[in-house]
């Protein structure tokens, strides 16, 4: 597609439940990068994806956040057992290359409302 | 551990005036970029100009220009002519060359255009 596509656009889930969150990165784009954005906060990494590497998962703030790319296009990011404090945007952004940071296209995010 | 802080939370400014959005940095590498990225009411985080360390002049991109001081480790944003469309969030990041491109972002500035 002509850019990077997120969904939903907005979610609500009660506490405790599990989520997915999903990425379409813009065709070719080899690397994929997730960020979150709590209220009036900056962008957070969480994790990113560089073709066929280990991901990065350095960011991640807990082992019931995961992300997966499958065939180097499409991601989901799954939050098992949601928290209140889990409530956030989710941006992924996506880039031709790693090696010049910044050179990317973001999506415009999931608004995720855990109650 | 690399910072970005932007100490000013919100800003105003009239339209067709001029303002300036400070960023300060801390890092021990010497290879890295700086951004600014807007993001508007829509979520989606639009790049607006990018800076390489290496590179002693600062960068312009028509109303929008850079004073990159090194030394000092400061990068701040200046809008020339504001328009109403230029009221959104501003980011200021950093990322070091080859290191996967993951970005550091500053908290945000929140700039109203006043007409």
């Amino acid at each position: 597609g002509a850019g990077v596509s997120q969904s939903p656009s907005n979610k609500v889930t009660e506490k405790g439940k599990d989520v997915e969150l999903r990425c379409d990165p813009i065709s070719g784009h080899t690397a994929l990068y997730w960020y979150r954005q709590s209220l009036g906060q900056g962008l957070e990494f969480l994790i990113y994806f560089q073709g066929n590497s280990a991901p990065d998962k350095s960011g991640l703030p807990s082992d019931r956040f995961s992300a997966e790319r499958t065939g180097g296009s499409v991601s989901t990011l799954t939050i098992q057992r949601t928290q209140q404090e889990d409530s956030a945007v989710y941006l992924c952004a996506s880039s031709a290359t790693t090696l010049s940071p910044g050179g990317y296209t973001f999506g415009s995010g999931t608004r995720l409302t855990v109650v | 551990a690399q910072t970005v802080t932007q100490s000013q939370p919100e800003m105003s400014v009239q339209e067709a005036e001029t303002v300036t959005l400070s960023c300060t940095y801390d890092t021990s590498e010497n290879n890295y970029y700086l951004f600014w990225y807007k993001q508007p009411p829509s979520r989606q985080m639009i790049l607006v100009i990018r800076q390489e360390a290496y590179k002693q002049q600062n960068a312009t991109e028509n109303r929008f220009s850079v004073n990159f001081q090194k030394a000092a480790k400061s990068f701040s944003l200046k809008i020339s002519d504001s328009q109403l469309g230029d009221t959104a969030m501003y980011f200021c990041a950093f990322g070091v060359y080859n290191q996967g491109g993951k970005l550091i972002f500053g908290q945000g500035t929140e700039l109203s255009v006043k007409p």
